[in-house]
This record gives C-alpha cells, sequence and structure tokens, in this order.
C-alpha cells in the first residue's frame, strides 16, 4: 500500500521555465512534508519541508504548496537550472518528532539547457 | 567536517555471506535510519533507532540485523536469510524532535 505516491516517473524542462513536481498522499495523519533531492549514487539532500498547519513555504528558488483536502503537495522550482537534474522524492511523517518517514517513488527532472 | 559517513561505496559479496555497512556521524543526531532503494522505488525503512542500546524494524527488516552501541555508530548487517540483498544502502540521522533526516552517500551492494 504505497500511501506516498509520485504519479509522474519522469519531467522534461527548459532551463529558465518553472518545474512543478507533485505528489499525493493517502494517510491523513500525516502532517509533515518534506522533499529530497537526489544524484544517482548519492544520498538524498533535504530541500524544503512544510508542516500541515501552513500551505506554503519558500526557500529561495523552491516553493512547497500543500492542500491538505486534496491530500497534495507539489514543488516548484523557478527558475529551473541544469544543476536541478536529479531525481526528487517526497516524504510525509505522522506526528511531527515521531521521526519515521515515509518515501513517495521518486520523480526524476531533466532540466533542458 | 560534520557529517555521516557510509563505508565502502561499493562492496561485493558471495551469496550466502552475511555481510557488514558501515554507518557513522558526527553531527550529535540522536536518531539513525537504514533505508534500501531498488530501481523505480522509494527508500523503504529497514531499521531505526532514537536513542542509544534501542532500536526498532521498519517496514522490511527481515533478513537484516543491526546494533547502537554508540551515538556515532549503526551498522547494518546484511545476513543470508535476506533473500534480495542486491541494492542501494542508506543511511540517515537525526536530531531529537525534528523530522529532518540527513543521508550518508550511500553503500552499493551487490551480492554474486
Amino acid at each position: 500500500d504505497q500511501q506516498v505516491k509520485q504519479n509522474s516517473p519522469s519531467l522534461s524542462v527548459q532551463e529558465g521555465r518553472i518545474s512543478i513536481l507533485n505528489c499525493d498522499y493517502t494517510n491523513s495523519m500525516f502532517d509533515y512534508f518534506l522533499w529530497y533531492k537526489k544524484y544517482p549514487a548519492e544520498g538524498p539532500t533535504f530541500l524544503i519541508s512544510i508542516s500541515s498547519i501552513k500551505d506554503k513555504n519558500e526557500d529561495g528558488r523552491f516553493t512547497v504548496f500543500l492542500n491538505k483536502s486534496a491530500k497534495h503537495l507539489s514543488l516548484h522550482i523557478v527558475p529551473s537550472q541544469p544543476g536541478d537534474s536529479a531525481v526528487y522524492f517526497c516524504a510525509a511523517s505522522k506526528h511531527f518528532g515521531n521521526e519515521k518517514l515515509t518515501f513517495g517513488t521518486g520523480t526524476r527532472l531533466t532540466i533542458i539547457p | 567536517d560534520g557529517g555521516i559517513t557510509q563505508s565502502p561505496k561499493y562492496l561485493f559479496r558471495k551469496e550466502g555471506q552475511n555481510v557488514t555497512l558501515s554507518c557513522e556521524q558526527n553531527l550529535n543526531h540522536d536518531a539513525m535510519y537504514w533505508y534500501r532503494q531498488d530501481p523505480g522505488q522509494g527508500l523503504r525503512l529497514i531499521y531505526y533507532s532514537q536513542i542509544v542500546n534501542d532500536f526498532q524494524k521498519g517496514d522490511i527488516a527481515e533478513g537484516y540485523s543491526v546494533s547502537r552501541e554508540k551515538k556515532e555508530s549503526f551498522p547494518l548487517t546484511v545476513t543470508s536469510a535476506q533473500k534480495n540483498p542486491t541494492a542501494f544502502y542508506l543511511c540517515a540521522s537525526s536530531t531529537g524532535g525534528t523530522d529532518t533526516q540527513y543521508f550518508g552517500p550511500g553503500t552499493r551492494l551487490t551480492v554474486l
């Protein structure tokens, strides 16, 4: 039972444009969400997070939006740069501080120069 | 430099042998985790430890064992009971009370 879903395995975006990566979840107990970026043969690096009390969090070129009623979150990257080409994972946890994360299957983002 | 180290980067073992993967952190984090990643799949939790001398099974613990004798170290043993051990193994740590986990560079284990 996949509780965190990333339905797009891959996405290609022109350099300078906006990249939008989507993530859906089924467990209404999730209240903290994170995005990680991963290059091949390396560990994921933390990008940005959002708690369920907010609907938006911004950090530089990265913005995460949370729609609790739809159980949907998205990561916006603008403008997209070649170095953004990587696999992006969303993750969720129940009860902030629980520390167990459930990961999605990832979306491979390719930025076209 | 603070961080999480995993060694070695690549590991080859014969079928039927146990193998231990190393994970060390100098971030003074209380919690440590082991995940495995397979092609086309997300990260799946094997074991985690929120404090020294204590650990819990994750979603796919069968065929694995861990120990947490020191705060800095959380080694993972892949036993011969693990049916499909070939995978990319990732170790992570987090400070208590936060869910943001920080990952090591990973170890790719290939069982021949």
